[in-house]
């Protein structure tokens, strides 16, 4: 099963409204990342939290970490029709181990 | 400006036939990966390799294999391809081993008939 599972697998928002998605996890982890899709592209690497920190910005993204509930949440404020993607969450669980990436959350910004 | 290439955006090839998929970094990266997206799976490792000659593999190696000779080139070979290979494959690389930032080429969107 994957390590890292976003929710919702869907969100569609008007341009200007915050988009909110979250990534829950089984294991402890060593970081946690935010990677963007472009429909058919590659991912773009967005942010990248620690495991001892709890709060990251860039721009118009925020993320959060709460380990004892081992769930991330993205957050998009003042979305943009250029936001429209699909946003995976990637974990590792340890120094040399492995990225998992979660199935994404596809997110439809309305002009 | 950080930049990886794949080979081919789209590859149609047939039942048996031996594909390659070609991967270029122009960062001086130690490590590579390659990754098959499926929808509703995510993303899944195939292999990855951590210099040059070097080569390890991910969840799901299974009719493929990996050839680096190059430290800026990697390659994904499907010895004998079948339907169920049909996916989006992507290629990554990052300076520092895998938990760290990967940098990801556009993907090829292989078919097999």
């Amino acid at each position: 099963s994957q390590q890292g599972e976003e929710d919702p697998q869907a969100l569609s928002i008007q341009e200007g409204e915050n988009a909110t998605m979250n990534c829950s996890y089984k294991t402890s982890i060593n970081n946690l990342q935010w990677y963007r899709q472009n429909s058919g592209r590659g991912l773009v690497h967005l942010i990248l939290i620690r495991s001892n920190e709890r709060e990251k910005h860039s721009g118009r993204l925020r993320v959060t970490l709460d380990t004892s509930k081992k769930s991330s949440s993205l957050l998009i404020t003042a979305s943009r029709a250029a936001d429209t993607a699909s946003y995976f969450c990637a974990t590792s669980k340890a120094a040399g181990n492995k990225l998992t990436f979660g199935g994404g959350t596809r997110v439809l910004v309305k002009p | 400006d950080v930049k990886v290439t794949q080979s081919s955006r789209y590859l149609v090839k047939r039942t048996g036939e031996k594909v390659f998929l070609e991967c270029v970094q122009d960062m001086d990266h130690e490590n590579m990966f390659w990754y098959r997206q499926d929808p509703g799976l995510g993303l899944r490792l195939i292999y990855f390799s951590y210099d040059v000659k070097m080569k390890e593999k991910g969840d799901i190696p299974e009719g493929y294999s990996v050839s680096r000779e190059k430290k800026e080139r990697f390659s994904l070979i499907l010895e004998s391809a079948s339907t169920n290979q049909t996916s989006m494959y992507l290629c990554a690389s990052s300076f520092l081993p895998h938990q760290e930032t990967q940098y990801f080429g556009p993907g090829t969107r292989l078919l097999v008939l």
